[in-house]
């Protein structure tokens, strides 16, 4: 699975978008990618996931660009309650080894009010 | 659904003493997992299985034993507590498919455990 890097922590004001990067310079042709978030003291939350298109699910969007070695998460109009720390995980589709997704360290998002 | 349920929600033990943690899902998916994540860290895999009667190792599996009798369960069992496994512990699962959904995991809530 390609290595992923993201930023330790961000900052948005409530109602604004709030824009998380994730560099993956080293991914393979068949690897998706995913994103993670998980809410102090929860279980993670399945977010979105993508190929090389843009994505948007009633959650998020995904952004991938064209060389796939970079993608940005879009929360569109961030809450409080989406603060959490996000990550960003690049794997490729495992039919027979079951799913052992390596989580970072992640982006601590904060929203202020 | 209720999704993925764990129990217990915290626990206390003393070393040396074994438990069971219970993980369940209603969600009819083959592959669950289970993870410990310590304090300021991130999520490190202790075993999974991808069916029924089938179990494997993950990044952090000593100290502990999981089976899979059915489909719906899957139990992590701690053979002898230690104070170095306290943490919190979460199970997922995830559904067995071709293309790009194989890795939509959903986590159950987790369990605090302490070791003293």
């Amino acid at each position: 699975d390609a290595k992923t890097t993201q930023p330790p922590s961000m900052d948005c004001a409530e109602g604004r978008a709030a824009n998380l990067p994730c560099n993956h310079s080293t991914i393979s042709g068949n690897e998706y990618v995913y994103w993670y978030r998980q809410i102090h003291s929860q279980g993670p939350q399945y977010i979105i996931h993508g190929l090389k298109n843009n994505e948007t699910n009633e959650m998020a969007s995904l952004i991938i660009t064209e060389d796939r070695k970079s993608s940005t998460l879009i929360l569109p109009h961030a809450t409080l309650r989406d603060t959490a720390v996000y990550y960003c995980i690049v794997r490729a589709p495992r039919e027979t080894s079951g799913s052992r997704l390596t989580f970072g360290e992640g982006t601590q998002l904060t929203v202020n009010p | 659904n209720a999704g993925v349920t764990q129990t217990p929600k915290f626990q206390v033990l003393k070393t040396g003493q074994s438990m069971t943690l219970q993980c369940a899902q209603d969600m009819n998916h083959e592959y669950m997992s289970w993870y410990r994540q310590d304090p300021g860290m991130g999520l490190r895999l202790i075993h999974y299985s991808v069916g029924a009667g089938i179990t494997d190792q993950g990044e952090v599996p000593n100290g502990y034993n999981v089976s899979r009798s059915t489909t719906e369960d899957f139990p992590l069992r701690l053979l002898s507590a230690a104070p170095s496994q306290t943490s919190v512990y979460f199970c997922a699962s995830n559904p067995r498919g071709s293309g790009s959904g194989t890795d939509t995991q959903y986590f159950g809530p987790g369990t605090r455990l302490t070791v003293l």
